[in-house]
């Protein structure tokens, strides 16, 4: 009963390295997102995608890549971070563009120093 | 920009005492979805209105959607220290948005 799993969960970057951040739901979930939160500012949608194959842009995607090679997995990629790009990250699936519930992963705590 | 507000963005309060969160649309919404995010935690979903001038309760909690689709409430009567988190609206009418939520403290 898994749900949606993100890995890792802590990590520091210094300005410039690389990372990808992994996102994993056993629901058979078509639709799949990446938010960031940071303080004052809610959730923001960086990414997400609708399906197999196909990924799009959100409401704050510079910085950011995407992929989504199989159904259960979306990847966020973070070519050369930026201290700006410190947050919280948040994965999360649903079956259908809230009109259903979206669960979420527990997050991802980056800071880049 | 941000299409779904929500006022206010802190709000501390005597445990016992009632608590509201407004959420406001710049456009007309199909249904509205709130969530509860416990400190440290991921938002985790609470409930969904879909009909004008809906009004549903979870226990303590009462839920609101405006009769024009723009705007809704989250009522909590009697505020217990469990009830502390950020409480996020999510709107959908062209894309899905989440409210820049109402981060809630309630104190012994």
């Amino acid at each position: 009963n898994a749900g949606v799993t993100q890995t890792p969960k802590f990590r520091v970057l210094k300005t410039g390295q690389s990372m990808t951040l992994l996102c994993a739901q056993d629901m058979n979930h078509e639709y799949m997102y990446w938010y960031r939160q940071d303080p004052g500012m809610g959730l923001r949608l960086i990414h997400y995608s609708v399906g197999e194959g196909t990924t799009a842009k959100g409401e704050a995607p510079d910085g950011y890549n995407v992929s989504r090679l199989k159904k259960q997995n979306f990847l966020l990629g973070l070519e050369s971070a930026a201290p700006s790009q410190t947050s919280v990250y948040f994965c999360a699936s649903s079956r259908t563009v809230g009109r259903t519930e979206a669960f979420f992963g527990q997050g991802t705590r980056l800071t880049v120093v | 920009g941000q299409q779904v507000m929500q006022i206010p963005q802190y709000q501390h309060v005597q445990e016992g005492e009632d608590f509201t969160t407004y959420c406001n649309s710049s456009t007309t919404l199909s249904n509205i979805q709130w969530y509860k995010q416990r400190p440290g935690g991921h938002p985790v979903f609470l409930i969904q209105l879909v009909k004008s001038g809906e009004v549903k309760k979870q226990k303590r909690l009462t839920f609101q959607f405006g009769e024009a689709k723009k705007n809704s409430s989250l009522h909590i009567t009697a505020t217990q220290t469990t009830d502390v988190g950020t409480y996020f609206c999510a709107g959908r009418s062209n894309q899905f948005y989440f409210g820049t939520g109402t981060s809630l403290t309630v104190i012994p």
